[in-house]
């Protein structure tokens, strides 16, 4: 069974400091993990992923994620929040086993203050 | 490139009537998924299809709901009769088995209203 717990439904940061926004899964088999953010009345884009390549990923907007198998952990880090950071994320895990089905997490709302 | 392609984007009828959503994937892409999402139960997988043909339809919720995938770049969604509760966004994702790490790529949904 997979599953994936976001630690923080809402996390609140100023502008210009970092974000950390927490995941915590869990997976049988090698897992596939992404973020996906969704800005309001928008659609889910997606952030970045691991795949078992490199633990450390790179995504857009200067994000990026730690894969830490020990720790079965993925969270999300920006050194630098900007405003139009303010969304909501979601930690989103998939392996063999559910095919190319994908696992989400309830969310994180990201609110940045000025 | 084109991305997801969904339409329409807002619809509002009312309860009774037959809703019909519509979903173009990214060319290439072999799987297509429709979810919903409501502010009460959050991102829901209603059904996906892997090379045309529907895999789990396990999410949907009862037998008002249908969807259909009659080629690689085309498929639907259907309500009838609609009903009040059913109002959500309603999103089309595509991805490729092909790449093996799974990610899909999201149109922009279509926000339903049913009065």
């Amino acid at each position: 069974a997979q599953s994936v717990t976001q630690l923080d439904s809402h996390v609140s940061v100023s502008e210009g400091t970092p974000v950390l926004l927490r995941c915590n899964y869990s997976s049988s088999y090698s897992p596939s993990l992404f973020w996906y953010v969704q800005h309001p009345n928008k659609g889910l884009q997606l952030l970045l992923k691991y795949t078992s390549a490199a633990t450390l990923v790179k995504g857009i907007n200067g994000f990026e994620a730690e894969f830490k198998k020990s720790e079965t952990s993925f969270h999300l880090t920006k050194p630098s929040a900007h405003m139009s950071d303010a969304a909501e994320y979601f930690c989103v895990v998939s392996n063999k086993e559910y095919g190319n089905k994908l696992v989400f997490g309830a969310g994180t709302i990201l609110r940045v203050k000025s | 490139d084109a991305g997801v392609i969904q339409s329409p984007r807002h619809e509002v009828t009312e309860m009774g009537q037959e809703v019909t959503l519509r979903c173009k994937p990214i060319s290439g892409h072999n799987s297509l998924f429709w979810y919903r999402q409501t502010m009460m139960r959050g991102l829901e997988l209603l059904i996906y299809f892997n090379n045309n043909v529907p895999i789990d339809d396990s999410g949907m919720p009862e037998d008002r709901f249908s969807a259909k995938m009659p080629n690689a770049s085309f498929s639907t969604l259907k309500i009838q009769p609609s009903e009040p509760r059913d109002s959500a966004v309603y999103f089309c994702a595509s991805s490729s088995t092909g790449t093996g790490s799974y990610e899909q790529y999201f149109g922009p949904g279509t926000r339903l209203t049913v009065t």
